[in-house]
């Protein structure tokens, strides 16, 4: 199994350009959520799945759109980058309540 | 709405040495479950331990364990025998046992462990 995979690892983006960050499973996982890391800030969710067809907002949505049309794939779409954009992001899956999330290994992106 | 609170930004502690963690958390729900995550240079999130606040018996991993205070929402992680590979930021999570807030994983702000030789 690979486990969550996300691409790019890097990624520099121009300040309006829009973007997709990609990130599949392979483990049938029903919850996926994303992330973004900010020194100091620990993680804070932007939007979560809870199944395909199903997404809701997390703490820090502005500016970034999510679809969940398959159970494997969560893809996180920038509108119109913005320098406060600038983070490390994580995808994340899960099984069930009861069970940890697995990360992919982040995308680090930079707005200028 | 669950807040989660590390209040060491920093930490030390001398290889084979013993350190703590500390993690309070805020909640009105009787059930959940609560983690520590270890994230490595690599950036790399790895759990660590897993906690269900029904058992009233502490989780043990290895060398890692938790002293998980439910009435005073405490939830903190020892690492004994530290090792050079146990240097990196540590978070602690909270999950909801709620099927749509469980999908949501709250975090603290994170601890940077460094293991001196």
């Amino acid at each position: 199994n690979a486990g969550v995979t996300q691409t790019p690892k890097f990624q520099v983006l121009k300040t309006g350009q829009s973007m997709t960050l990609q990130c599949a499973q392979d483990m049938n996982h029903e919850y996926m959520s994303w992330y973004r890391q900010d020194p100091g800030m620990g993680l804070r969710l932007i939007h979560y799945s809870v199944g395909a067809g199903i997404t809701d907002q997390g703490e820090v949505p502005n500016g970034y759109n999510v679809s969940r049309s398959t159970t494997e794939d969560f893809p996180l779409r920038l509108l119109s980058a913005a320098p406060s954009q600038t983070s490390v992001y994580f995808c994340a899956s899960s099984q069930r309540v009861n069970y940890g999330y697995t990360f992919g290994s982040g995308t680090r992106l930079t707005v200028v | 709405a669950q807040t989660v609170t590390q209040s060491q930004p920093e930490m030390s502690v001398q290889e084979a040495e013993t350190v703590t963690l500390s993690c309070t958390y805020d909640t009105s729900e009787s059930d959940y479950y609560l983690f520590w995550y270890k994230q490595p240079p690599s950036r790399q999130m790895i759990l660590v331990i897993r906690q269900e606040a029904y058992k009233q018996q502490n989780a043990t991993e290895n060398r890692f364990s938790v002293n998980f205070q439910k009435a005073a929402k405490s939830f903190s992680l020892k690492i004994s025998d530290s090792q050079l590979g146990d240097a990196a930021m540590y978070f602690c999570a909270y999950r909801s046992v709620q099927e749509t807030s469980g999908s949501r994983l709250t975090f603290g702000e994170g601890t940077q462990l460094t293991v001196n030789p």
